[in-house]
């Protein structure tokens, strides 16, 4: 079946510095969509990013996103991380619409930016 | 239009009472999910619904767990009975097939 892995546990990373969350996939579908969840404490899950092209960049509140299918890969990254992007992220995978729109979720990988 | 809504938010049990926990998808999507979140699992897929069919029974949780789906506007999860493991939070998600949308969870306590 499917599968998502994601960097795992926590990641700590100094305000104002770079962030960077792995996402590397395994899958049988030949067309496939990716989300990044972002889940702020006490918040229900929402999407942050989504693609489902092969090797363009996706961005969204300072995040951003590039599809990689040759390297089964969907990193996120942000140049300049601030304090409220503290929460947890989670990598997930659908195959083609079609007869099921279950998501694969990763672990999740809990983000905390400190001053 | 209103997202996903949860009820209750917070239930508190005793160890083999029965809970059911309530979910209303967002007005029109026809696929429903209900997950089981915790901090070492992450989110557990526990059933899935499209157009009021069950698509996915969650293996492992077959036998205390049971999810319905009355009409397309309201999906409820009985857990019976409830043991303290089962303390988590639910998570209900709808979709048209892409994104899903999730509701605020009901954190659940099994004493």
């Amino acid at each position: 079946g499917d599968s998502v892995t994601q960097t795992e546990g926590l990641v700590t990373v100094t305000e104002g510095l770079p962030v960077k969350l792995n996402c590397t996939y395994q899958t049988t579908y030949l067309t496939i969509a990716f989300f990044w969840y972002v889940q702020y404490l006490n918040e229900a899950p929402q999407v942050l990013l989504k693609s489902s092209t092969d090797n363009k960049r996706t961005e969204h509140q300072g995040f951003h996103a590039t599809l990689h299918k040759s390297s089964s890969s969907f990193h996120l990254q942000k140049s300049s991380a601030q304090l409220s992007d503290s929460a947890l992220y989670y990598c997930a995978l659908s195959g083609s619409g079609g007869s099921n729109a279950k998501l694969t979720f990763g672990k999740g990988t809990k983000l905390s930016v400190k001053s | 239009d209103a997202g996903v809504t949860q009820t209750p938010r917070h239930e508190v049990a005793e160890k083999g009472q029965t809970i059911i926990l309530k979910c209303e998808p967002v007005s029109g999507h026809n696929d429903l999910f209900w997950y089981r979140q915790t901090k070492i699992q992450g989110l557990e897929l526990l059933s899935y619904f499209r157009s009021k069919s069950l698509m996915e029974d969650g293996g492992a949780f077959k036998d205390r767990f049971k999810a319905e789906m009355l009409n397309s506007s309201f999906s409820t999860l009985k857990i019976q009975p409830t043991e303290p493991k089962d303390s988590a939070v639910y998570l209900c998600a709808s979709s048209l097939g892409g994104e899903q949308y999730f509701g605020p969870g009901t954190r659940l306590t099994v004493l």
